[in-house]
């Protein structure tokens, strides 16, 4: 089953407008959500992760937020620019004995943003 | 921090083949991941180290893979009687063994068997 599902295989935005990535989840363990960003023959990037006991964290253009009554993460990307150009993949772990346990990813989802 | 290398970065090999792949994490990460990834796909998990330690494999690996850690440093892992399926991006990540630490992947091992 999938546990973690990002239901748009793509997306594409202008420039400089807002890029919005979704991504639901359906193991309530889950407590650590993170965004990758992924580009042709590299392994993927870290970008911003949220501890479940956020509903928001903010780095630089990057915004995700958390909704855990609906499952549901997004990542907000202001402005866009050409090289967020990406695939980016929404990932889930449930952590114990302190430590943050494997993640889980959804399918991806390809951004392009146009010049 | 030089981040994480895995080498080869390319292996074809044919089917029935043996092949090793080799991950070398951020030295200071405790915990080593071991990843699949195939086309349209997010990466899969294989399995996880902590210190030399195997904390959990994936039920769908097959008994053909396995992977160590020998002194908690670099690992490997080994495909034995390689099969078609097999072709994928092995991808390797590392982190510290705490709450809140991403895991940070190396480039990966294209293998394609032919």
């Amino acid at each position: 089953d999938q546990q973690v599902k990002q239901n748009s295989p793509s997306l594409s935005v202008q420039e400089g407008r807002i890029s919005i990535l979704n991504c639901d989840y359906t193991n309530s363990m889950f407590d650590y959500f993170l965004w990758y960003k992924k580009y042709p023959a590299e392994g993927p990037t870290f970008l911003i992760s949220i501890s479940s006991i956020k509903d928001k964290n903010e780095d630089g253009r990057f915004t995700v937020f958390l909704n855990k009554s609906a499952k549901h993460l997004s990542l907000h990307i202001v402005p866009s620019q050409p090289g967020d150009s990406a695939v980016y993949f929404c990932a889930a772990s449930a952590s114990y004995g302190g430590a943050t346990n494997k993640l889980i990813f959804g399918t991806g989802t390809l951004l392009a943003v146009q010049p | 921090d030089t981040g994480v290398s895995q080498n080869p970065r390319h292996k074809i090999t044919k089917r029935g083949q043996n092949v090793t792949f080799r991950c070398d994490p951020i030295s200071e990460h405790n915990r080593l991941y071991w990843y699949r990834q195939t086309l349209g796909q997010g990466p899969e998990f294989l399995t996880y180290f902590q210190n030399e330690a195997q904390l959990e494999k994936s039920r769908l690996l097959s008994d053909r893979f396995s992977a160590e850690r020998p002194k908690g440093s670099f690992s490997t892992l080994e495909i034995q009687r390689t099969e078609q399926g097999d072709s994928a991006m092995y991808l390797c990540a590392s982190s510290l063994a705490r709450v809140d630490s991403p895991l940070h992947f190396g480039n990966g091992t294209r293998l394609t068997v032919t």
